[in-house]
């Protein structure tokens, strides 16, 4: 199994350009997360999803954008970038099963500038 | 609302002596926590975790926590650090919500160096 993997793992853009990062599961979980992780912050959930075809807004999700249409994808827009939007990027995934304590796996992190 | 505050945001220790990082929480139902290591330019991987089961919790590469009730803490310790052990630790707390979505809290880190 690959687990959680993230494209692309690197990314520059301009101000104002779009993007999309890619997420993929194959431990058939229910439960999908973006992330984002900035120096002394920990990691700030993004969105979410808790079932194909549902997301929702976590702690941090002005500016982006979140689309769950394939149970093993999540997708993660950002529809003009801002500089504030350079971070690390992290996808995770995990059962909906509270007897599990919603352990969340990560993918690797995509790190994107916005210059 | 829950909440979690890891005490130290450096920890420098030799390496052959013991670790401790320190993680305090605010729950107002019993939590689920985690502690998460990242090392450098990598994801997050899970060390241990606590479910009200066992309130010592033994995890992967020899580091233990204890959940401590009373004292709203979850402290991650390893009797003898390694060089690889060098990495940013994360102590979690699972967000109770009637959604059950299994939202975290993250503490914002601590830096572990351990000098050889």
């Amino acid at each position: 199994n690959a687990g959680v993997t993230q494209t692309p793992k690197f990314r520059v853009l301009k101000t104002g350009q779009s993007m999309t990062l890619l997420c993929a599961q194959d431990m058939n979980h229910e439960y999908m997360y973006w992330y984002r992780q900035d120096p002394g912050m920990g990691l700030r959930l993004i969105h979410y999803s808790v079932g194909e075809g549902t997301t929702a807004k976590g702690e941090v999700p002005d500016g982006y954008n979140v689309s769950r249409l394939k149970k093993q994808n999540f997708l993660l827009g950002l529809e003009s970038a801002a500089p504030s939007q350079t971070s690390v990027y992290f996808c995770a995934s995990s059962h909906d099963s509270a007897r599990l304590a919603y352990e969340q796996y990560f993918g690797p992190g995509t790190r994107l500038t916005v210059t | 609302a829950q909440s979690v505050t890891q005490l130290d945001s450096h920890v420098s220790v030799s390496e052959g002596t013991p670790v401790l990082l320190r993680c305090n929480y605010s729950s107002s139902y019993s939590p689920s926590l985690f502690w998460y290591v990242q090392h450098p330019n990598k994801g997050l991987q899970l060390l241990l975790k606590y479910t009200s089961a066992a309130t010592l919790v033994k995890g992967i590469n020899g580091f233990e926590a204890e959940f401590k009730k009373s004292e709203t803490s979850f402290h991650l310790t390893k009797p003898s650090a390694h060089m690889s052990d060098a990495a940013e630790y994360f102590c979690v707390v699972s967000i109770s919500d009637s959604g059950n979505t299994g939202k975290l809290i993250f503490g914002q880190g601590t830096t572990l160096q351990v000098k050889p």
